[in-house]
């Protein structure tokens, strides 16, 4: 399998700017997770997924960002509008429920820049 | 509130000799463990995980062991080499919860 994959690797753009980030997770993994790691913060989870279905959105910042998971093989996360405190790098990770003890599988992250 | 903790922040160690990363956990319903590792503009990758019902789990090179009374668990490296140079976080997660609670992470410096 190739991993969990994310597009696009760096982003910049300029405040105010819709932004959508995009993850591709492990073929058969029935959980997804989208992270953000600042300086700050550290590794903060946004948002996850089973089944497609959010099931715990509590980590998203502020309504500016969104997730959806319109099939088991493709999530996003967007930014509208975007501001420069949302620069951060952004992480996808999945995981499966059977048998796997809690291990996710990250992506190489998005690096966002809003200028 | 900080339910994981990694103190410190990095660690300098030589060539073949054991690095000792420490995190302490205040949630009481934590019962499953994990290590990270992360290499620059790169996503964390898994090493190594421990269940609540044992202190301590070994692969190859890297031991984590667990002190449930204390909330303290530590990830041993023996002998430590160069490429394992890298941040370190620490994870854990409750007793049938599916998400993960990260530690600020460790920076490792393993000099040649």
């Amino acid at each position: 399998d190739a991993g969990v994959i994310q597009s696009p690797r760096h982003e910049v753009t300029e405040m105010g700017q819709e932004v959508t980030l995009r993850c591709k997770p492990i073929s058969g993994h029935d959980y997804l997770f989208w992270y953000r790691q600042t300086m700050m913060r550290g590794l903060e989870l946004l948002i996850y997924f089973n089944n497609n279905v959010p099931i715990d959105d509590s980590g998203m910042p502020e309504d500016r960002f969104s997730a959806k998971m319109p099939n088991a093989s493709f999530s996003t996360l967007k930014i509208q509008p975007s501001e420069p405190r949302d620069s951060a790098v952004y992480f996808c990770a999945s995981g499966g429920s059977r048998g796997s003890k809690n291990i996710q599988y990250f992506g190489a992250g998005t690096r966002l820049s809003v200028l | 509130d900080q339910q994981v903790k990694q103190n410190s922040p990095s660690l300098s160690v030589q060539e073949g000799r054991i690095s000792i990363l420490n995190c302490d956990y205040t949630n009481s319903m934590f019962d499953y463990f994990l290590w990270y590792k992360k290499y620059p503009a790169e996503g964390p990758t898994f090493l190594i995980s421990i269940s609540s019902i044992k202190d301590k789990n070994e692969d190859g090179r890297f031991t984590v062991f667990l002190n449930k009374s204390a909330k303290h668990l530590s990830l041993h490296i023996v002998p430590s080499q160069p490429g394992d140079s890298a941040v370190y976080f620490c994870a854990a997660s409750e007793v049938g919860g599916n998400k993960l609670v990260f530690g600020a992470g460790t920076i490792l410096r393993v000099k040649s």
